[in-house]
């Protein structure tokens, strides 16, 4: 069964304060490793997606990588507007390809 | 990338009722899913709905509990049925990704049941 474990569950930083956050998968033949941001009565809002060990992707203050068994996603300098859920996702081969597992999520606030 | 839009985006509704959620998405798209998020819970797939069959679920949900229209490339509804106070939660649409995008979400459907 495919499983995805993001921590921490929740992160409080400064601003300009940089972190990481962590999304362990196991999937069976990853198809693809989703980044979401999801705002308070929101749904996600797509990030990023990774598609093999050594792929890195940047926008903004945002940088995701991924590795055979995690992926991150790096924060640079956050600022107050960043704070929101961030999920991991994992697209795996069973189920006809096009399931996405997602993790629980980390609740992230930034403070001024 | 597609914009959906979603509706209803809540209600409270009584126990034994039922209520159908729709999504209407500005492009066609061979697939689209529907989600469950529960309180303080992760995304879990209800279904993948395709036009012109029908819906696959996933282990633990049920076309009784759960039917799912199709009937074209830009459109689907989720029916909740015979409400209980546990089907509180946010459901959300989904669709396939396009080119170099991800699954793109709906803005979801917060339901209460009282």
């Amino acid at each position: 069964e495919d499983q995805v474990t993001q921590s921490p569950e929740a992160l409080r930083l400064q601003e300009g304060e940089s972190s990481s956050l962590n999304c362990s998968y196991t999937v069976s033949g990853l198809r693809g490793l989703f980044w979401y941001r999801q705002d308070p009565g929101k749904g996600p809002e797509f990030l990023f997606t990774l598609y093999s060990a050594g792929e890195e992707k940047e926008k903004e203050r945002l940088k995701a990588t991924l590795t055979k068994k995690e992926s991150f996603l790096h924060i640079t300098a956050p600022k107050p507007e960043d704070s929101a859920t961030y999920l991991c996702a994992a697209r795996g081969s069973t189920g006809g390809g096009n399931k996405l597992t997602f993790g629980t999520g980390t609740q992230l606030k930034v403070e001024l | 990338s597609a914009v959906i839009s979603q509706k209803p985006s809540r209600d409270i509704c009584q126990r034994g009722t039922s209520l159908t959620i729709q999504c209407q998405v500005d492009s066609q798209v061979t697939m689209m899913f529907w989600y469950r998020q529960q309180p303080g819970q992760s995304l879990t797939l209800i279904a993948t709905a395709n036009q012109g069959s029908e819906a696959t679920y996933e282990s633990g949900f049920v076309i009784d509990k759960f039917p799912i229209s199709r009937p074209n490339l830009t459109f689907s509804t989720l029916t909740v049925s015979n409400m209980s106070p546990e089907d509180s939660s946010i459901y959300l649409c989904s669709v396939e990704p396009l080119t170099n995008y991800g699954y793109t979400f709906g803005s979801g459907t917060r339901l209460t049941v009282v």
